[in-house]
């Protein structure tokens, strides 16, 4: 009930295309989503985060769409550069516990 | 402004052997996070601090220890290492105790048992 089940677990995606990561969670106690990239020799970096109460939240190319009856979320990354490669992790906290519970993570390439 | 600093960021030890890693968080940042990063297993919380207490614990034995010290820098400390042990030890920070899942994540202490 805690997991947070992410895919894919791998994406190549060509420049100016859109990259789609999707998540689904179970525990309803889940109150916040935030997404985090992760370059390689670095510590995760958050991306953008939303709220279950918000279907959608948008910052530059980077998209967040919710589906809290469908218990899912998903990352559109826009006119995807090639500098968007990196791995991605989703993520779900609960306010009560604090805990950050991630997703697998999904290495997007996106090809020149 | 500095952000969080993970000490040291890469160490070899041997199985049995105990380890420390050091943690300083963004200045003025009161709570402390600990996650254990390994390709199987992904990134998985270990426990989080705040002014001195510790909040919340994951799943790890308790050969896997942490404190806070009053200026929020933190340790954590890993006894009788076992090979499973090695991983990217990835220490986070926020103003507060972390209900928001905003965090800001040091590079990392690479930890390799051999």
């Amino acid at each position: 009930q805690q997991q947070v089940k992410q895919s894919p677990q791998s994406l190549i995606v060509q420049k100016g295309g859109i990259s789609i990561i999707n998540c689904a969670y179970e525990n309803t106690a889940f109150d916040y989503f935030p997404w985090y990239q992760q370059f390689p020799g670095k510590g995760p970096a958050l991306l953008i985060a939303i709220r279950p109460d918000v279907s959608e939240k948008k910052e530059g190319r980077f998209t967040i769409s919710f589906n809290k009856s469908a218990k899912q979320f998903s990352l559109h990354i826009m006119d995807s550069q090639p500098g968007d490669s990196a791995t991605y992790f989703c993520a779900a906290v609960s306010g009560n516990t604090g805990k950050l519970i991630f997703g697998q993570g999904t290495t997007l390439q996106v090809k020149p | 402004k500095a952000g969080v600093t993970q000490t040291p960021r890469y160490l070899i030890k041997t199985r049995g052997q105990q380890v420390t890693l050091s943690c300083s968080p963004i200045s003025g940042h009161r709570s402390v996070s600990w996650y254990q990063q390994t390709p199987g297993q992904g990134l998985q919380f270990l426990f989080e601090y705040f002014s001195e207490t510790q909040r919340n614990k994951g799943n790890f034995p308790g050969r896997f220890s942490g404190r806070q010290f009053s200026n929020s820098r933190s340790e954590m400390n890993v006894s009788t290492l076992e090979l499973g042990d090695s991983a990217l030890y990835l220490c986070a920070s926020s103003l507060s105790w972390s209900n928001t899942g905003e965090l800001f994540f040091g590079e990392g202490s690479r930890l390799t048992v051999l």
